[in-house]
């Protein structure tokens, strides 16, 4: 068991509405980072926070925004949701280098939240 | 920029038989390689890794060497079992920067 949690599992939404996942990061981990895995590709890196601060970001529109809170869990948040939004969200945790700037290597996974948009 | 290229699949093997899956990578300096695994219905967990030039990584009878002169991170073991069917990633990182993921290799070994 890796310890990071997701929720929700699975979820529908339509064209246009905003949503919210969340991920508990496994205890001790400083680092989240969210990563959007369209079926058949690999997971693609969204951005990644550590100790509170947003510090990378691939390449994905401001409408795509994230918090991580005090105890290191985090959200993904997505407005004006398109129907190439639909994917396997992933949320992993890692412990941060004292560079701070985050991942220096194994990252944990989550199972991850599906996101339909119809 | 950085980038990953893994052989495209799925792999359909025998038991017992010999595997090979190919990871070529593009990348400045220096990064650290990995492969992850990710069985059905389970999130992505890392096998194996390698931080440095002439590394092999190792696990579970995997095996992959860090081939700077080629800029390769194949991944191989040689008796694959019907558990090791799974999709499995090659990455590589920066120390402190973003993770590249490769498109995943589909594995299904038959008994």
């Amino acid at each position: 068991e890796t310890g990071v949690t997701q929720s929700p599992t699975h979820l529908i939404k339509t064209r246009g509405q905003q949503v919210t996942l969340r991920c508990s990061s496994q205890s001790g981990h400083n680092t989240v980072s969210w990563y959007q895995q369209a079926l058949g590709q690999g997971p693609q890196f969204i951005f990644q926070y550590y100790r509170e601060e947003e510090n990378g970001r691939g390449n994905f529109p401001p409408r795509f925004s994230g918090l991580q809170f005090p105890n290191y869990s985090s959200e993904l948040n997505v407005n004006a949701l398109e129907l190439d939004d639909s994917a396997l969200y992933l949320c992993a945790s890692s412990l941060g280098g004292t560079s701070g700037r985050g991942n220096t290597g194994e990252l944990f996974f989550g199972e991850g939240s599906r996101l339909t948009v119809l | 920029g950085d980038s990953v290229t893994q052989m495209e699949g799925p792999v359909t093997l025998s038991e017992e038989a010999f595997l090979t899956i190919n990871c070529t990578y593009t990348a400045t300096g220096y990064p650290s390689l990995f492969w992850y695994v990710q069985y059905p219905g389970e999130g992505l967990q890392l096998l194996l890794k390698a931080t440095k030039a002439d590394d092999k990584g190792s696990n579970k009878g995997f095996e992959a060497t860090y081939r700077k002169e080629t800029t390769s991170f194949h991944l191989e073991k040689g008796s694959v079992q019907v558990s090791d069917s799974a999709v499995y990633f090659c990455a590589l990182i920066h120390p402190g920067n973003q993770f590249y993921f490769g498109t995943g290799t589909s594995l299904t070994v038959i008994p």
